[in-house]
C-alpha cells in the first residue's frame, strides 16, 4: 500500500525566513513524488516532481529513500508562497496518493 | 496547456435527489480521476478511470459512481444525495506511463463545490 503522510497541518513564518514542508511516504516500488500548490481561488496544480530535481518559484525538494522523505524547501519566504500545499506519490497507472496537507502561511 | 473543466462551480441539491458531476478534458488523457477535497483530510481517491469503460475503485467509493461513455469524459454521479457528501470535488486527468517517461502529473479542474441539505 502507498502512503503520504504530512504531519503539520498548519505552518507560520515571517517573510524572508526558511520553509520546510515535510513529507514523508511509504511504497514498496520506486517511488514518483511530487509536489502539488493550490493557492487562494484557484485550482490545484503542480509545483514541482523528484525526477525533474528542479527548483520552482524558488523551492526545491530531495528524494531521501533511507528516510523516506520528500521534504519541500525554500531558503528565503515570500508572503506569495502562501498557500495549501499536498505532497503526492504517484503509483500504478497514475494513481496518486495524497497527503493531508500544509497550510502554509508566510506572514508580512 | 491542458484545460480539464467541471461543469458547475457551485452546486446545491436535496438529501435523495440523485446527482451528476461532469468533467472534461481536452488533451487525450487516458486516466481522469474524482477526489474529494475536505479541510484536514487532504484529497482522497473516490475513482478513477484508465480508459474508456474502464474504472476502477479509490479510497472512498462508498455512495458514488462513475462512467466514461467517452475519453474526454468522465462523470461522477451520487445515486442518492446525503449531507455527508457535502464537499469539494475536485476532477483530474493525467497521461499514461510511457516507457522512457517517469511521471505522470496530474491536471486538476477547478472544482465543484457541492452543498447536500
Amino acid at each position: 500500500a502507498q502512503r503520504v503522510t504530512q504531519p503539520e497541518k498548519l505552518l507560520s513564518v515571517f517573510k524572508g525566513a526558511p520553509v520546510e514542508l515535510k513529507c514523508n511516504y511509504s511504497y514498496s516500488g520506486s517511488p514518483e513524488l511530487f509536489w502539488y500548490v493550490q493557492y487562494s481561488r484557484q485550482r490545484l496544480q503542480l509545483l514541482l516532481r523528484h525526477i525533474s530535481r528542479e527548483s520552482i518559484k524558488g523551492f526545491t525538494a530531495d528524494l531521501n529513500k533511507g528516510e523516506t522523505s520528500f521534504h519541500l524547501k525554500k531558503p528565503f519566504a515570500q508572503e506569495e508562497d502562501s498557500a495549501m500545499y499536498y505532497c503526492a506519490l504517484s503509483g500504478l497507472r497514475g494513481k496518486s496518493t495524497f497527503g493531508d496537507g500544509t497550510t502554509l502561511t508566510v506572514k508580512p | 496547456d491542458v484545460k480539464v473543466t467541471q461543469s458547475s462551480r457551485y452546486l446545491v441539491k436535496r438529501t435523495g435527489e440523485k446527482v451528476f458531476l461532469e468533467c472534461v478534458q481536452d488533451m487525450d488523457h487516458e486516466n481522469m480521476f474524482w477526489y474529494r477535497q475536505d479541510p484536514g483530510l487532504g484529497l482522497r481517491l473516490i475513482y478513477f478511470s484508465y480508459d474508456v469503460k474502464m474504472k476502477e475503485k479509490g479510497d472512498i467509493p462508498e455512495g458514488y459512481s462513475v462512467s466514461r461513455e467517452k475519453k474526454e469524459r468522465f462523470s461522477l454521479i451520487l445515486e442518492s444525495a446525503s449531507t455527508n457528501q457535502t464537499s469539494m470535488y475536485l476532477c483530474a486527468s493525467s497521461p499514461p506511463m510511457r516507457v522512457g517517461k517517469f511521471y505522470n502529473e496530474q491536471f486538476f479542474g477547478p472544482g465543484t463545490r457541492l452543498t447536500v441539505l
